[in-house]
């Protein structure tokens, strides 16, 4: 299947700190997804993105779809400790493969000292 | 409430058994998908159907089946043939075709000792 590198790979901040995090493909997304994952728990869906350049914003977190559709970052801005997780880039490439399921990152595992 | 049920939420089994997880959900989603998830790294997808009665591979199908008999049901049996089955296993729907956005389950950790 599609591959997704999604850097960095894990994170350690001081609370109040801003956050980014970003995901590329060789090839081209139509539809960039940003998950959030707790321990133990199912993926909770943060920011949906559908167009090109589109930049998207959900409380204190921002995010971008790149504009060669091949890329898309995720911000957080001043981190508290319950943003601790791992957060997950997902996408549906735009090449139809007749594959009709999300491709996601490895993750990026945050941890915030309060 | 609305959503995608899970059961159980952890699981263990013999080695050399099947094992059947449970994924339910009332959302009236056409698409459901099952993706396997070992430590410390992403979401891989099993099997996926996007309508009742049909189903497709994933990128990991070998040593697991599936069955979409209903809408709201999408049963995974890990069989004796997987080789390594112990993982934290994720269901999920959609609306349907055009419709991207997946909402999870609370998974099923599976210990196969």
């Amino acid at each position: 299947g599609q591959q997704l590198n999604q850097s960095p790979q894990s994170m350690f901040i001081q609370e109040g700190e801003d956050v980014s995090m970003n995901c590329t493909s060789s090839s081209i997304f139509n539809t960039w997804l940003w998950y959030k994952q707790d321990p133990g728990e199912g993926p909770v869906l943060l920011i949906a993105l559908y167009k090109a350049g589109e930049l998207t914003s959900n409380g204190r977190l921002t995010a971008q779809f790149g504009i060669t559709r091949k890329d898309s970052f995720l911000n957080i801005s001043a981190s508290i400790p319950s943003d601790v997780g791992i957060y997950f880039c997902a996408g549906q490439p735009l090449v139809n493969t007749g594959r009709r399921a999300l491709t996601f990152g490895s993750g990026t595992r945050l941890q915030v000292q309060p | 409430d609305g959503g995608i049920t899970q059961s159980p939420k952890y699981l263990f089994r013999k080695e050399g058994q099947n094992v059947t997880l449970s994924c339910e959900q009332n959302l009236n989603h056409d698409a459901m998908y099952w993706y396997r998830q070992d430590p410390g790294q992403g979401l891989r997808l099993i099997y996926y159907s996007q309508i009742v009665n049909d189903f497709q591979k994933g990128d990991i199908a070998e040593g697991y089946s599936v069955s979409r008999e209903k809408k709201e049901s999408f049963p995974l049996t890990v069989t004796s043939a997987q080789k390594n089955p112990t993982a934290f296993y994720l269901c999920a729907s959609s609306p349907g075709p055009g419709a991207t956005e997946a909402f999870f389950g609370q998974g099923t950790r599976l210990t196969v000792v």
